[in-house]
């Protein structure tokens, strides 16, 4: 069974510029959260996405956008990058129980992707 | 609205000797609570998770945690750490009808010969 997967490991971009972020679920997972990891800080809850649409959103500018793909594949998009954009991005994939989507189920971390802006 | 406060920001611990990360949850219904654990270059790893029941959970890794509902709290423990639990601790809060995670701001843990 393959994890969550992330590409690239590592970006860097300069303010202004735009990035795209990859996440592939875990095998047979339909539900996809983004999360943002400052340095030292806790991840943020970005996004959520649920068999395409988005789900639920955390407190982030509208530049902060996603897709999920029927193969629940995800991608982050970010436009006009900003200093403080710089952070871990993670993926965590997870398998909802019934129609509910809880945190209840459990969420698989990818490695993240480091974004640095300059 | 949830938050999870990690008093402690780096501890530092003798392999061999007990470890006790603490945790403090503000959430008004009945939170499920997690701790994760993340390594260098790795994600996070679920250490364990409280949703309801017997207060005292275990998880992988030898750790285990205690939910204290009177005092908002769920530290995590393990009576004999090793060399490789050097890493950052981060707890969690969630809810039923809630899927979105709350992270505190974890806590790092060295571990000295």
């Amino acid at each position: 069974e393959t994890g969550v997967t992330q590409s690239p490991t590592h970006l860097i971009k300069t303010r202004g510029q735009q990035v795209t972020l990859r996440c592939s679920s875990q095998s047979g997972h339909n539900t996809v959260s983004w999360y943002q990891q400052a340095l030292g800080q806790g991840p943020q809850f970005i996004f959520q996405y649920y068999r395409e649409e988005e789900n639920g959103r955390g407190n982030f500018p509208p530049r902060f956008s996603g897709l999920q793909f029927p193969n629940y594949s995800s991608e982050l998009n970010v436009n006009a990058l900003e200093l403080d954009d710089s952070a871990l991005y993670l993926c965590a994939s997870s398998l909802p129980a019934g129609r509910r989507l809880s945190s209840y189920n459990e969420q698989f971390f990818g490695p993240g992707t480091r974004l640095t802006v300059l | 609205a949830q938050s999870v406060t990690q008093p402690d920001i780096h501890i530092t611990v003798s392999e061999g000797a007990s470890l006790e990360l603490r945790c403090n949850y503000s959430y008004g219904a009945t939170p499920y609570l997690f701790w994760y654990v993340q390594s260098p270059g790795q994600g996070l790893q679920l250490l364990l998770k409280y949703f309801s029941g017997d207060t005292l959970v275990q998880g992988i890794k030898g750790f285990e945690a205690e939910f204290k509902r009177s005092q908002s709290s769920f530290n995590l423990r393990k009576p004999s750490v090793h060399w490789s639990d050097a890493a950052e601790y981060f707890c969690a809060v969630g809810a039923r009808d809630d899927y979105k995670l709350s992270f505190g701001a974890g806590t790092t843990v060295t571990v000295r010969a």
